[in-house]
């Protein structure tokens, strides 16, 4: 069974300007998870989508947003780009039911310039 | 404010010996824990997850959980250098375990 897929593996963006970024879950997998992960600050919880609705979302500001599509795959979109959003993003995917373990996909690296 | 707490390290031991690895939390509606292991420049990779009181075994490795304590641990026995790496404590509070709440991690090295 092919691992949760990210693209693109790095990004380079400068300040102001937005960026998607995209993640295919594991076949079957039905919730999609994104987190941000700095030095600083440790991994980070930044929203859940479940069958195209997003189920949690963490405490980041309205800049970042994401959607999932009916296939399960999910992207999240950053505007108007911090220094501060530098940081490797992770999506992870899990089926969704009660207690089920999330796999992590190998991140996206984005340095905001 | 849900937290997750870890010792930062850098925890060194020898080859052979057995590592602690711990973990406190501060929601006492917290119902799964995972203990995750990161290597330098790579994602996350899922080691434990413990759901009830006691302990739990999987090869060289024991999740420990106490949610009286509020206390969730790691054991490695037999450490090899290939287990050098960054654990990662995260816990769920129930409900969609698509909110997971880590701990900053520990960074352990195991010496030859």
């Amino acid at each position: 069974k092919a691992g949760v897929t990210q693209t693109p593996r790095y990004l380079i963006k400068t300040r102001g300007q937005q960026v998607t970024l995209s993640c295919s879950p594991i076949s079957g997998h039905r919730s999609v998870s994104w987190y941000q992960q700095t030095p600083g600050q440790g991994l980070q919880f930044l929203f859940e989508y479940f069958s195209e609705t997003q189920r949690n979302k963490g405490n980041f500001p309205g800049r970042f947003s994401g959607r999932q599509f009916s296939n399960s795959r999910s992207e999240m979109n950053v505007s108007t780009l911090e220094l501060g959003d530098s940081a490797l993003y992770l999506c992870a995917s899990s089926s969704g039911t009660h207690q089920e373990t999330q796999y992590f996909g190998p991140g996206t690296r984005l340095l905001v310039l | 404010q849900k937290e997750v707490e870890q010792n930062s390290g850098p925890l060194s031991v020898p080859e052979g010996a057995i590592a602690s690895l711990n973990c406190t939390y501060s929601d006492r509606g917290s119902q799964s824990f995972f203990w995750y292991r990161q290597y330098s420049g790579k994602s996350p990779e899922l080691i434990m997850f413990i759901y009830s009181n006691g302990d739990k075994e999987d090869g060289r490795f024991t999740a420990q959980l106490n949610k009286a304590s509020q206390y969730v641990s790691l054991l490695i026995r037999d450490s090899q250098p290939s287990d050098s790496a960054t654990y990662l404590c995260a816990v769920s509070s129930g409900g969609s375990q698509g909110n997971l709440i880590f701990g900053k991690g520990t960074k352990l090295s195991v010496k030859p």
